[in-house]
């Protein structure tokens, strides 16, 4: 079975500049996650879907961040536009299964550089 | 939710018992534990999570002290490829996990 599946691995862009992140999670989980990892410090949320609503984008900044999960499967994370600032690692995590199974199922990160 | 206490870092020797604490004395009485890793460059990993009583799976065991404001994670015979950060953290539920920054352990020959 796939995992989480993310792209691209790798972005630079100048700051600015528009970026974009697409997520495509574990088949037939409900739950989908972004979180953001800067240098040395653990993932932190963003947002938190069940199915195509967003229930919790309390730490998503809104004035240059958006994100969708249209049809409640994949989901696109955008950011514009980019700061020095936002260079990190950009993680998406599903999983299914009722509400404290406990796994969430991460994806390898998006990296992006802002210059 | 409870914060969490984690050593910065920690050694082992290969083929030992890896011994990772965590303080977490201000826990509620429906918070769990849970233990997460990442390996360099990947995403996080589960390991194990649990309530009040002990917890075993194919990865590590997870002891929690009665009065429920320590545990310890083990793993029971460590390897090269269990370097990794290991996060504790202590949530009422695994859709709202906050990661510190987690123990950093390096097995070694």
């Amino acid at each position: 079975e796939a995992g989480v599946v993310q792209s691209p691995r790798y972005k630079i862009i100048e700051k600015k500049q528009p970026v974009a992140f697409w997520c495509n999670p574990i088949s037939g989980h409900n739950t989908l996650y972004w979180y953001r990892q800067n240098l040395g410090q653990g993932p932190e949320l963003l947002i938190r879907y069940e199915n195509e609503e967003a229930v919790d984008d309390s730490q998503l900044p809104k004035d240059r961040f958006s994100a969708e999960r249209l049809k409640g499967v994949d989901s696109t994370l955008k950011i514009q536009p980019a700061e020095l600032g936002d260079s990190a690692v950009y993680l998406c995590a599903s999983s299914g299964g009722g509400a404290n199974t406990g796994e969430l199922f991460f994806g390898e990160g998006s990296r992006l550089t802002v210059l | 939710d409870a914060k969490t206490t984690q050593p910065p870092s920690m050694d082992c020797a290969e083929g030992r018992a890896a011994n990772l604490p965590c303080n977490h004395s201000t826990i509620s009485g429906n918070e769990y534990v849970y233990w997460y890793r990442q390996i360099h460059s990947q995403g996080p990993q589960y390991i194990i999570h649990g309530l009040k009583n002990n917890e075993t799976n194919e990865m590590a065991s997870l002891i929690i002290t009665e009065d429920r404001k320590s545990s310890t994670l083990i793993l029971p015979h460590a390897t090269l490829r269990d370097t990794a950060v290991y996060y504790c953290i202590v949530a009422g539920t695994a859709s709202k996990l906050t990661f510190g920054t987690g123990t950093r352990l390096q097995v070694t020959l």
